[in-house]
């Protein structure tokens, strides 16, 4: 079955404490994108990536990194997490076409985080 | 910087009734525009949408959005509402050129009453 999977699906931790999500997609997309939900805000991208070792910054990339690897994984790591990094995790993936996202993204079933 | 505007948090709809639910944006270029649906405790699901051609495009579950360039909206509609329809939605736009970023909307919750 064509999927992304995240883990964990939940995770409390403490501010300072660093933590990676994990996320893995099985379609052999080049794109791969994290994004966070927060009420009234909608998706804010995180971090996208373009193929193996082509990453960028969305609008909200402070506080986390990512990494490709390999073309199916796309970890988020928070170095030193916060409070205010408290939020829900979307990880998703897409072809890429050489003129820009212009494709469906398919998206893991959420992270949610929450800092103390 | 690209942007989307839903300027509703939440739509109420008779069930049967027509919807829509309102995006504008604002990219440089042509834009690649988008609507996803959230459902509760899930992740986005791709509903439909628009690169270039014809400006009306029809998507997943009856949904149909409309491109209008000059008002830079895109608008999703649905000629007859269903109470499973219910959920949030997201219009997101993205450059046809240069950087790769998507931006979404903030959402807007579509009620439908049975």
């Amino acid at each position: 079955e064509a999927q992304v999977t995240q883990n964990p699906r939940y995770l409390i931790t403490v501010t300072g404490k660093k933590l990676t999500v994990t996320c893995s997609q099985n379609m052999n997309h080049e794109y791969m994108s994290w994004y966070r939900q927060d009420p009234g805000l909608g998706l804010r991208q995180i971090y996208y990536s373009m193929n193996v070792e082509v990453t960028d910054k969305g609008d909200v990339p402070e506080g986390y990194k990512v990494s490709r690897k390999e073309k199916r994984n796309f970890p988020l790591i928070l170095e030193s997490p916060s409070p205010n990094q408290t939020s829900l995790y979307f990880c998703a993936s897409s072809p890429l076409k050489t003129s820009g996202i212009n494709n469906e993204q398919f998206f893991g079933p959420g992270t949610r985080l929450t800092v103390l | 910087a690209q942007s989307v505007a839903q300027p509703e948090d939440q739509v109420n709809v008779a069930e049967g009734n027509p919807l829509t639910v309102k995006c504008t944006y604002s990219v440089s270029g042509n834009p690649y525009l988008f609507w996803y649906v959230q459902y509760p405790n899930r992740g986005l699901q791709f509903l439909l949408k628009y690169i270039t051609g014809d400006n009306l495009v029809k998507g997943s579950y009856g949904f149909e959005a409309e491109f209008n360039k000059s008002q830079t909206s895109f608008h999703l509609k649905k000629p007859s509402a269903l109470v499973s329809d219910s959920a949030l939605y997201f219009c997101a736009v993205s450059p046809d050129t240069g950087r790769r970023a998507l931006t979404f909307g903030s959402g807007t919750r579509l009620q439908v009453q049975p």
